[in-house]
């Protein structure tokens, strides 16, 4: 099975910083790969598909980018309510796996 | 608005089995896939299977081959996971979640989440 590899697996950043998660798989899987918020509490959320296609109703300073085995989601400015864990998936093929996450807190 | 729908909480005693529902609305039953993903306290997203509720087709990850069994009643726009032989590490909030059909693909709405609490 394809394994999904989150870095860092936490992050401290402040307000306005610009933050870059890391999401490697150990075998390509072309575009098949989503990301997905889940803030202390909640229900997941789509974050991204496709790599780099934002869901709608995503704020821009959300993107995604990467193909093959080497994936980036970007928060450009990062907010007080982007306060989360962040988890990559693939979904070329089963078993649908996640990444072990990243949890990003306020500095 | 999608809605997905999802059985309250349950309590189970280890070797016992359990059935969670997520009922659908809003959108087209069988136009989407249901997925079931859960997560245990503390823990990151695994992954358990799919279900296309317009054949009926699933596919469940290895792991949890011959105790998982997923269905639907597309009369009611429901469906369910059933989960056998629980044990304590069964223990988890079980997620639905849609998907658009005709292959794998990213959830793009999930359930609120059930609580399995698997203990003697």
């Amino acid at each position: 099975d394809i394994q999904m590899t989150q870095s860092p697996s936490s992050l401290s950043a402040s307000v306005g910083d610009r933050v870059t998660i890391t999401c490697r798989a150990s075998q390509g899987i072309s575009n098949y790969l989503a990301w997905y918020q889940q803030k202390p509490g909640k229900v997941p959320k789509l974050l991204i598909y496709a790599a780099s296609t934002l869901q709608s109703g995503v704020p821009p300073r959300f993107s995604g980018s990467g193909s093959g085995t080497d994936f980036t989601l970007t928060i450009s400015s990062l907010q007080p309510e982007d306060v989360a864990t962040y988890y990559c998936q693939k979904y070329d093929g089963a078993p649908l796996t996640f990444g072990g996450g990243t949890k990003v807190e306020i500095k | 608005q999608v809605q997905l729908v999802q059985s309250g909480a349950e309590v189970m005693k280890p070797g016992a089995s359990v059935k969670v529902s997520c009922q659908a609305s809003g959108y087209t039953f069988t136009s989407y896939d249901i997925n079931w993903v859960r997560q245990a306290t503390g823990q990151g997203l695994e992954w358990m299977g799919w279900m296309n509720p317009n054949s009926g087709n699933t596919g469940y990850a290895q792991k949890f081959q011959g105790r998982v069994t997923m269905t639907r009643n597309t009369s009611i726009s429901t469906a369910y996971m059933e989960l056998s032989s629980l044990r304590s590490e069964d223990t988890a909030v079980y997620y639905c979640a849609r998907a658009p059909a005709g292959g794998y693909s990213h959830f793009d709405d999930w359930g609120p989440g059930t609580l399995v609490t698997v203990s003697s």
